[in-house]
């Protein structure tokens, strides 16, 4: 079964700096997709940004962007100029690219508070 | 706006009563799916659902049952609530472009 390891429970971040929040998977299929989830105290589940496996190049969104490290299994977020409404919890996860009824696998999350 | 409505926001409900969480989609997607989320374990999927009347236990599914009877309802059903499920539920589906869309979510207590 796949996994999603985020080791940081918390991280904090000034504003207008930049932060990087760490995710590592384990997994023996070649094509999947990975995700940043970001979830506000609204609850709401907003999609940060997606990576397909295949695509070597990094997926970047204005602001945040992922260092995909296939080999090493490893799927790190960047957020550049952090701003007061980053603030949130992050999510990674994991979903195989074989078929659209398979779940998302989540990672525990990353709390991140951004300072004035 | 693709919409992914939970019915309750917030839900108090005394152990042993039978509680139902109700999710509607408005995609006319086939996928939806019900994850808990508790602080420091993240999400955890309890059911799925991939047709109408189809289902799939997740990893949790111990305490929970799940109905699909139309296209756009997916119903989490705890049989006899316990403390142990007081928890924040969210309920998700997915289909075509957009991807996956999540509700909102409710944040259940039980007494």
């Amino acid at each position: 079964a796949q996994t999603v390891t985020q080791s940081q429970p918390e991280m904090s971040v000034q504003e207008a700096e930049t932060v990087t929040l760490s995710c590592t998977y384990d997994t023996s299929e070649s094509d999947y997709y990975l995700f940043w989830y970001k979830q506000p105290p609204s609850r709401q589940m907003i999609l940060v940004i997606r990576q397909e496996a295949y695509k070597q190049q990094n997926a970047t969104e204005n602001r945040f962007s992922v260092n995909f490290q296939k080999a090493a299994k490893s799927f790190s977020l960047k957020i550049s100029d952090s701003q007061l409404g980053d603030a949130a919890m992050y999510f990674c996860a994991y979903r195989t690219s074989f078929s659209g009824n398979t779940p998302l696998v989540f990672g525990k999350g990353t709390r991140l508070s951004v300072i004035a | 706006d693709v919409k992914v409505t939970q019915s309750s926001r917030y839900l108090v409900k005394r152990t042993g009563e039978k509680v139902f969480l109700e999710c509607v989609q408005d995609m006319d997607h086939e996928n939806m799916f019900w994850y808990r989320q508790d602080p420091g374990l993240g999400l955890r999927l309890i059911y799925f659902s991939y047709d109408v009347k189809m289902k799939e236990k997740g990893d949790i599914p111990e305490g929970y049952s799940v109905s699909r009877e139309k296209k756009e309802r997916f119903s989490l059903i705890l049989e006899s609530a316990s403390t142990n499920q007081t928890s924040m539920y969210l309920c998700a589906s997915f289909g075509g472009p957009v991807g996956y869309t999540f509700g909102s979510g409710t944040r259940l207590t039980v007494v």
